[in-house]
C-alpha cells in the first residue's frame, strides 16, 4: 500500500530555532504539494513541485521559508527563523500529473512558542 | 486567483440521515472539483470528485453535484454512518494534474449515533 510519509510527525522549538520537515512521495509520482493548515485559513498551498523543478512558491514567505526536492525521493520544508505564527500541521502531497488526484501524507503538527 | 467558499462550517446529523455540504466557487476557467475526507490526525484523502462535462456523479452513498452556471457544487451523503464523522474540503481547480488546487475551507461532520 503506497503511501506519502512525513517526518517528524510533531515539532515542538522555540521562536527563532530553525524547522525542517520531509516528505516520502509515493514512488513513480512527479508532482509534490505542500500545503499548511490551520484553523483560520484552512488548507493553504504553499508550494508545488513538477519533476523536481518548482512550479509556484507564491503562497509561501520567501523571508523564511525554503522548499526543495534534492532528488525525486524527497521533498523538504525549511523554516528560518520560525516564529510562533508557523504554528500549523503542514501537509505533503503527491500526484502523477497523470491524473488529477492528490495524495496526502498524515501531516508535521509543527509548535513554535 | 481562484476562491471557493464552503458551508456549513459544521453540520450535525442523526445517524441514517441526509447531509449535504455546498461550494461555491469564482473562476469561471475551473474545471475539476475533487471533495477530500479528513480524519481526526490524518491528511486528506480523496472520496469523490467530478468535472464540469458532467453535472452529477455518484458512489454509493455519496454523490457530487455541480452547476456551472451558477458555480456552485455539493456533496450530498445518504444513510449517514457514524464513520462518516470527518472533515470534508471541497475543492476547485483546472484538470491537468499539475495544476494549483484551492481548497474550501473545510465542513465538520458530525454524525450521531
Amino acid at each position: 500500500d503506497a503511501r506519502v510519509t512525513q517526518t517528524p510527525r510533531h515539532k515542538v522549538t522555540e521562536m527563532g530555532q530553525e524547522v525542517t520537515m520531509r516528505c516520502q512521495p509515493i514512488l513513480g509520482h512527479n508532482t509534490v504539494f505542500w500545503y499548511r493548515q490551520t484553523m483560520m485559513q484552512g488548507l493553504e498551498l504553499l508550494a508545488y513541485f513538477r519533476n523536481r523543478a518548482p512550479l509556484d512558491d507564491s503562497g509561501m514567505p520567501k523571508d523564511r521559508f525554503s522548499a526543495e526536492m534534492p532528488d525525486a525521493t524527497l521533498a523538504t520544508l525549511k523554516i528560518q527563523p520560525s516564529e510562533p505564527r508557523d504554528s500549523a500541521v503542514y501537509f505533503c502531497a503527491s500526484g502523477t500529473g497523470a491524473t488529477d488526484t492528490q495524495y496526502f501524507g498524515p501531516g508535521t503538527r509543527l509548535t513554535v512558542l | 486567483g481562484e476562491n471557493v467558499e464552503q458551508h456549513p462550517s459544521t453540520l450535525s446529523v442523526q445517524e441514517g440521515d441526509s447531509a449535504v455540504i455546498k461550494c461555491t466557487y469564482s473562476d469561471s476557467a475551473s474545471n475539476y472539483f475533487p471533495w477530500y475526507k479528513q480524519e481526526l490526525g490524518k491528511g486528506p484523502q480523496l472520496i469523490i470528485d467530478i468535472r464540469s462535462n458532467v453535472g452529477e456523479k455518484k458512489d454509493q452513498r455519496i454523490a457530487v453535484t455541480l452547476n456551472k452556471t451558477a458555480k456552485h457544487f455539493s456533496l450530498h451523503i445518504t444513510e449517514t454512518q457514524p464513520e462518516d464523522s470527518a472533515v470534508y474540503f471541497c475543492a476547485a481547480s483546472l484538470s491537468g494534474g499539475y495544476q494549483k488546487v484551492t481548497f474550501g475551507i473545510g465542513t465538520k461532520l458530525q454524525v450521531i449515533p
